[in-house]
């Protein structure tokens, strides 16, 4: 089974709107990293969170993490058309992972003008 | 200037064929990656060199064959394609291959088998 799972699986906002996106895993992790993926093209790396950090922020971007729920939130301020992209939560399983990552299935993000 | 880059980008093929994708990158890793993404966009990692060292080799048909030359370049040949194998093929690379550093992807290869 997945490790990281997102939810909602797509979302529609209007330009302008906040938007966030959930993730839940499975095991222990050192950290849960955040990528982008606009059609078509390959991810991006976002945001890093370790899992001994609670909350993290990267220009409009906000991560939070729950370690004891296994959980972690990314929120998007003041979104524009330009953040109309799937969004994944991917974690290393804790350990020595020698960079293995396992990724959800996304959130489909899609922000109208 | 591109960081990771893949070639090619599209592959048509048929079944039974042989073939190969190429990665390359230029950030001065130490680590390369394959995931395939399927048609739900699941992304799940397939291979991963550290210095041309294979370290992850996860559950993948023995079809699918890494070849690192360099720890610049990882490419993937596939042999005896299958229409399962029909997916985007991602190459990634990271500055060392432990899992606190982010990665960085290639533009993807979207393989077609009819």
């Amino acid at each position: 089974s997945q490790q990281g799972e997102e939810d909602p699986q797509a979302l529609s906002i209007q330009e302008g709107e906040n938007a966030t996106m959930n993730c839940s895993y499975k095991t222990s992790i050192n950290n849960l990293q955040w990528y982008r993926q606009n059609s078509g093209r390959g991810l991006v790396h976002l945001i890093l969170i370790r899992s001994n950090e609670r909350e993290k922020h990267s220009g409009r971007l906000r991560v939070t993490l729950d370690t004891s729920k296994k959980s972690s939130s990314l929120l998007i301020t003041a979104s524009r058309a330009a953040d109309t992209a799937s969004y994944f939560c991917a974690t290393d399983g804790g350990g020595t992972s020698y960079g293995k990552l396992t990724f959800g299935q996304g959130t489909i993000l899609t922000v109208h003008p | 200037d591109t960081a990771v880059s893949q070639t090619p980008k599209y592959l048509v093929t048929q079944m039974g064929n042989d073939k190969s994708i190429k990665c390359e990158q230029n950030l001065g890793h130490d680590t390369m990656y394959w995931y395939k993404q399927d048609s739900k966009k699941f992304l799940k990692i397939m291979f991963s060199y550290n210095n041309k060292e294979l370290i992850i080799n996860e559950t993948v048909p023995n079809r699918f064959s890494p070849k690192s030359p360099d720890k610049a370049h990882l490419n993937l040949h596939i042999n005896s394609l299958e229409l399962g194998d029909s997916a985007v093929y991602f190459c990634a690379s990271s500055p060392v291959g432990y899992s606190s550093y982010e990665q960085y992807f290639g533009p993807g290869t979207r393989l077609t088998v009819t």
